[in-house]
């Protein structure tokens, strides 16, 4: 069962933010919002997690909402290099092993010039 | 800089053939794993590994097996490649814990004639 729902697609033009929603009404307590992207005929690259709190590195933002039911990862000023396909991922915090990093169909994102 | 390796980007073989998709990682993880990646599905685990010589079926395990003899090395075996497992295979490691993340390999892209 999907634990999460993306938009399939999304385009953006080049220099301006991405804004990636992804839904996860069902998420519990303990369980954490991961972010992922796949560029063509790669493997995925981790791009960052967070809980409850916002999260920021040098890649994204991850804005994620007082209910936890959804969140919304920002590339900032998206580039041509950001066209990949990103999943949003929930992952219960006592999965030791890892096996619970469930990945969908994620959002492809263009980056247009 | 972490590491995740596989064996080859591309393979083709020919169905009822036995084919050893080796992958190695250099971050002396306990935990790896096995996924396929096909068009519209997303990511579906195989197998995972938490220790040499443990293993655990994931989602999809028929018609594979996997083999960890030491700590970053971790094989997929299809006894008998049939069509139907075409596919890209993906290989990941983890530390383990509720903050890491998954590093993945680039991939190895097999067609089974």
């Amino acid at each position: 069962d999907a634990k999460t729902t993306q938009p399939p697609s999304m385009d953006c033009a080049e220099g301006r933010a991405a804004n990636l929603p992804c839904n996860h009404s069902t998420i519990s307590g303990n369980e954490y919002v991961y972010w992922y992207r796949q560029i063509h005929s790669q493997g995925p690259q981790y791009i960052i997690h967070g809980l409850k709190n916002n999260e920021t590195n040098e890649m994204a933002s991850l804005i994620i909402t007082e209910d936890r039911k959804s969140s919304t990862l920002i590339l900032p000023h998206a580039t041509l290099r950001d066209t990949a396909v990103y999943y949003c991922i929930v992952r219960v915090a006592g999965d030791n092993y890892g096996q619970n990093f469930v990945f969908g169909p994620g959002t492809r994102l263009s980056v247009l010039p | 800089d972490v590491k995740v390796t596989q064996s080859s980007r591309y393979l083709v073989k020919r169905t009822g053939e036995k084919v050893f998709l080796e992958c190695v990682q250099d971050m002396d993880h306990e935990n790896m794993f096995w996924y396929r990646q096909d068009p519209g599905l997303g990511l579906r685990l195989i197998y995972f590994s938490y220790d040499v010589k443990m293993k655990e079926k994931g989602d999809i395990p028929e018609g594979y097996s996997v083999s960890r003899e030491k700590k970053e090395r971790f094989s997929l075996i299809l006894e008998s490649a049939s069509t139907n497992q075409t596919s890209m295979y993906l290989c990941a490691s983890f530390s383990g814990g509720p903050y890491n993340e998954q590093f993945f390999g680039p991939g190895t892209r097999l067609t089974v004639l």
